[in-house]
């Protein structure tokens, strides 16, 4: 079942924040956060591990609610460089990874 | 470290034919999954290998298939190529196979297919 992200857009300015949430209707054990530029791979941002534990990245933070299935990644004071869009993964039983929708993310100067 | 290289970078193909697609993962990685992404579907998986076996399958045809060598590079093959086959082609390598493992993506494959 793949996670439902939202919003699907934002547009931002230059050191405004955003959140983006991505939500589940199967047990989370852990949260994949990627973003992916236009024409580039997606990048790894951060995992969320079922206990709390977080691995990622030093300016952006995220949440992950394991008793609603939830996560929400959030970029504070956001840079020109943050434009992407974002992707949520969760663990699919059988699947690697089962990526939301995305959310595109738009910041202007 | 190298990243996950993928060859070749873009592809054009007519409706029948079949291709092959490579990935070297990085270096002492031994899983290797592969994703075909498109505008209208996102991301969606295809396929995992850990030391050469495939692991995990998604809801995709027979057509698509793959193998993992024992040096982990992988390969996908897409026979009797269909015009909703055109995609970008993503492979992504891992340390573990299983668990919350961080993967790393490579440039992908674009592929066309008129």
């Amino acid at each position: 079942q793949q996670p439902v992200q939202s919003p699907q857009a934002v547009i931002l300015r230059e050191g405004e924040d955003a959140v983006i949430n991505c939500s589940s209707s199967k047990a989370l054990y852990s949260v994949h956060w990627y973003r992916q530029k236009h024409g580039e791979a997606p990048v790894f941002l951060m995992i969320l591990l079922k206990g709390g534990e977080q691995k990622g990245h030093e300016k952006i933070s995220a949440s992950f609610n394991e008793k609603k299935q939830q996560s929400s990644l959030y970029l504070t004071a956001s840079q020109l460089s943050y434009s992407g869009t974002y992707f949520c993964g969760t663990e699919g039983g059988a699947q690697k990874l089962v990526f939301g929708q995305g959310t595109r993310l738009t910041i202007n100067p | 470290k190298a990243g996950v290289t993928q060859t070749p970078r873009y592809l054009i193909k007519t409706r029948g034919q079949q291709v092959t697609l490579s990935c070297s993962p990085i270096s002492g990685h031994r899983s290797v999954s592969w994703y075909q992404q498109t505008p209208g579907q996102g991301l969606q998986f295809l396929f995992e290998y850990f030391s050469e076996t495939q692991r995990n399958k998604g809801n995709f045809p027979g057509r698509f298939s793959g193998r993992q060598f024992s040096n982990s590079r992988s390969e996908m093959n897409v026979s009797t190529l269909e015009l909703g086959d055109s995609a970008l082609y993503l492979c992504a390598s891992s340390f573990l196979a299983g668990g919350p493992d961080t993967q790393y993506f490579g440039p992908g494959t674009r592929l066309t297919v008129l």
